[in-house]
């Protein structure tokens, strides 16, 4: 079974308007974060908002944020008012365990803004 | 502070060659992981290093390796390259701190790698 599920290849939106990106996630280990991370052409992984198994809350960063459901497995990433910029993969990550930074990553999303 | 570095951004080689990626982890990170990248296979865990010692391998061959010197620089190296050793290899940086849930890793620009 695949542990990070990203179900969605590509969204188009509407400029200033919210995206939900799905993610959906597979672990026996009670203790595990996930991340989200945004790739745009040039390649490099920028970390935009991390959801740890124990958080009570949902995490959020400026216009980020995350709608962990635990008993769904699901970490779905949210981005307000999106902007032109916001075009890039988009990437959802899960570290199982502590003492242990490996990350396995889902296929990703790529999200289109239209102007 | 310095974000994470990685030399060179750019290498062509041929196969049978063998290549050494460099990754200068933020400072006070103890931790570096290697990430490839392929339109194929997506994003694969090669390794990770913590304080010099390995801590976690992924599932690559042993033509890849990798160590970490004192200063928490890594090095990845691939011998006898392959056509299929062709991807975008990315370091990621952070504390590493065993029993701590870190919150927070931080890539590198990523080295592309062409094998002709």
């Amino acid at each position: 079974a695949q542990k990070i599920t990203q179900t969605q290849p590509g969204m188009f939106v509407q400029e200033k308007e919210a995206v939900t990106l799905d993610c959906t996630y597979d672990t026996s280990d009670p203790s595990y974060g996930l991340f989200w991370y945004k790739q745009p052409s040039s390649g490099e992984m920028i970390f935009l908002i991390y959801q740890g198994s124990y958080d009570q809350q949902n995490a959020t960063e400026g216009r980020y944020s995350l709608n962990f459901q635990k008993a769904r497995k699901s970490a779905n990433l949210v981005i307000s008012a999106s902007q032109l910029g916001d075009s890039a993969m988009y990437f959802c990550a899960m570290r199982e365990g502590f003492g242990n930074e490996k990350l396995t990553f889902g296929t990703g999303t790529r999200l289109t803004i239209i102007p | 502070k310095a974000g994470v570095t990685q030399t060179p951004r750019y290498l062509i080689k041929t196969r049978g060659q063998q290549v050494t990626l460099s990754c200068s982890p933020i400072s006070g990170h103890r931790s570096v992981s290697w990430y490839q990248q392929t339109p194929g296979q997506g994003l694969q865990f090669l390794f990770e290093y913590f304080s010099e010692t390995q801590r976690n391998k992924g599932n690559f061959p042993g033509r890849f390796s990798g160590r970490q010197f004192s200063n928490s620089r890594s090095e990845m190296n691939v011998s006898t390259l392959e056509l299929g050793d062709s991807a975008l290899y990315l370091c990621a940086s952070s504390s590493g701190l065993a029993g701590v849930s870190v919150k927070e890793q931080f890539f590198g620009p990523g080295t592309r790698l062409t094998v002709l």
